[in-house]
């Protein structure tokens, strides 16, 4: 079974800097895809980049890129320049195996302060 | 393109009494998902449908919680009888295919007393 590990529960950030959350996770297959979601206080689910493993290059969406090491098993989200609108939860989750589960994370509680 | 629809958005019910939500997902997505997300945790899938055919509910509890997904639609997730620890925020998403990337309706939030 695979697991997701969000060490960081909470964080916080001051307008128009840059952080990081982390996110490692287990598996033992090979081809699979790791995301990163954000939850705003309204509860919707919204994707905010995606990675296939296969890929050797990091996924890059706008203010929003990923470091992944895939031997790590480690799948980090950087946001740059940092907004109000970016205060959420963020979820990291993993899709793999037969049926493309998704396997959630604890979730880290981001707060951009002005 | 309008998003994943689900209702009621709030439900609050007395323990063992029944509840049903409803979700209607994006148009053409084959996949569609319920997952509950108890406070202060990431979300836990329930059930997967691809068109009306069930792909795994190995994380549904069958004695109380059941799901169909009629023609490959519309799908209706039922608690009977709900439990205190039902309370949660239960989510519906959908996807094009299996591995596709699957995109969250607004969620309901359940409270039961």
């Amino acid at each position: 079974a695979q697991t997701v590990t969000q060490s960081q529960p909470e964080m916080s950030v001051q307008e128009a800097e840059t952080v990081t959350l982390s996110c490692t996770y287990d598996t033992s297959e090979n081809n699979y895809y790791l995301f990163w979601y954000k939850q705003p206080p309204s509860r919707q689910m919204i994707l905010v980049i995606r990675q296939e493993a296969y890929k050797q290059q990091n996924a890059t969406e706008n203010r929003f890129s990923v470091n992944f090491q895939k031997a790590a098993k480690s799948f980090s989200l950087k946001i740059s320049d940092s907004q109000l609108g970016d205060t959420a939860m963020y979820f990291c989750a993993f899709g793999g195996g037969s049926n493309y589960k998704l396997t959630f994370g604890k979730g880290t509680l981001l707060t951009v302060n002005p | 393109e309008a998003g994943v629809a689900q209702s009621p958005r709030y439900k609050i019910i007395e323990k063992r009494q029944s509840v049903a939500f409803w979700c209607n997902p994006i148009s053409g997505h084959a996949t569609l998902y319920w997952y509950q997300q108890i406070l202060g945790q990431g979300p836990k899938l329930l059930i997967q449908f691809q068109n009306n055919g069930v792909v795994d509910d190995s994380q549904l509890p069958k004695d109380r919680f059941s799901a169909e997904r009629l023609k490959g639609v519309d799908s209706t997730l039922k608690i009977q009888p709900a439990k205190l620890e039902d309370s949660a925020v239960y989510l519906c998403a959908s996807s094009p295919g299996g591995r596709e990337t699957q995109y969250f309706g607004p969620g309901t939030r359940l409270l039961v007393l």
